[in-house]
């Protein structure tokens, strides 16, 4: 039940995009077709922002997508805005029965 | 409108016990898997427990195995955490969200559980 892989934090100028990487293994990641993506704000409960590695709920815009290659699955942020200032964290479920979070990045812009 | 609503959470003394609960409304409750999360102060999220439509099935994290107890009571569109034995690195804030397609698509605002002497 080892946390998913995050780089610590990630920083980019508004209008970028950038890529923000979560690796697990073949137990997880790699095992299903299940990796999701939460945003959060200082003092403020996790939002749903990818789910199924690359859906999007309704009211998630667009310029957040997901993919997965292997065991490393990956959130993209385009055309990115201050407002996207936050903490991303990945997610999978696992053979086990259990889900597991990835370590958490911290995005900058 | 979905809402999940924590409660119970306190300061607790190491060795002691909290049972947290969620209050579910704006859904089906009986017909979803629901979980527990928490973040302790500063950290990650760390996955923690959850439970099946019915309760028959439980999965927990090893670190909390044989100390905290997950149930629900779909009567009461309800959410429990029984926690025993305590320690300093159980403080955190605890969420319950609802769980669908292996994600979670809808968090409580959390509750913070203190462990101090």
């Amino acid at each position: 039940q080892s946390a998913l892989t995050q780089p610590a934090s990630v920083s980019g100028s508004p209008g970028q995009s950038i890529t923000i990487s979560c690796t697990g293994t073949s137990s997880d990641v790699g095992g299903y077709d299940s990796v999701s993506w939460y945003q959060q704000f200082p003092g403020k409960a996790p939002s749903l922002m990818i789910y199924g590695v690359s859906d999007r709920p309704s009211g998630v815009s667009n310029r957040f997508s997901g993919s997965k290659s292997g065991n490393t699955a990956s959130l993209t942020i385009s055309g990115l805005q201050l407002e996207d200032e936050a903490d991303y964290y990945c997610s999978s479920h696992t053979t086990s029965g259990t889900d597991v979070f990835g370590s958490g990045t911290k995005v900058t812009v | 409108e979905v809402q999940l609503v924590e409660s119970g959470g306190n300061l607790v003394q190491p060795g002691g016990s909290l049972r947290l609960s969620c209050a579910a409304s704006g859904f089906s409750f009986s017909n979803f898997w629901m979980l527990w999360v928490r973040q302790a102060p500063g950290k990650g999220l760390e996955w923690v427990a959850n439970i099946n439509q019915d309760g028959s099935l439980k999965y927990y994290v090893d670190s909390v195995k044989g100390r905290f107890t997950i149930s629900r009571d779909n009567a009461k569109n309800s959410l429990y955490l029984q926690m025993n034995s305590l320690t300093a690195e159980d403080a955190a804030i605890y969420y319950c969200a609802k769980y669908h397609q292996y994600h979670f698509d809808r968090w409580g605002q959390g509750t913070l559980v203190t462990v101090s002497s």
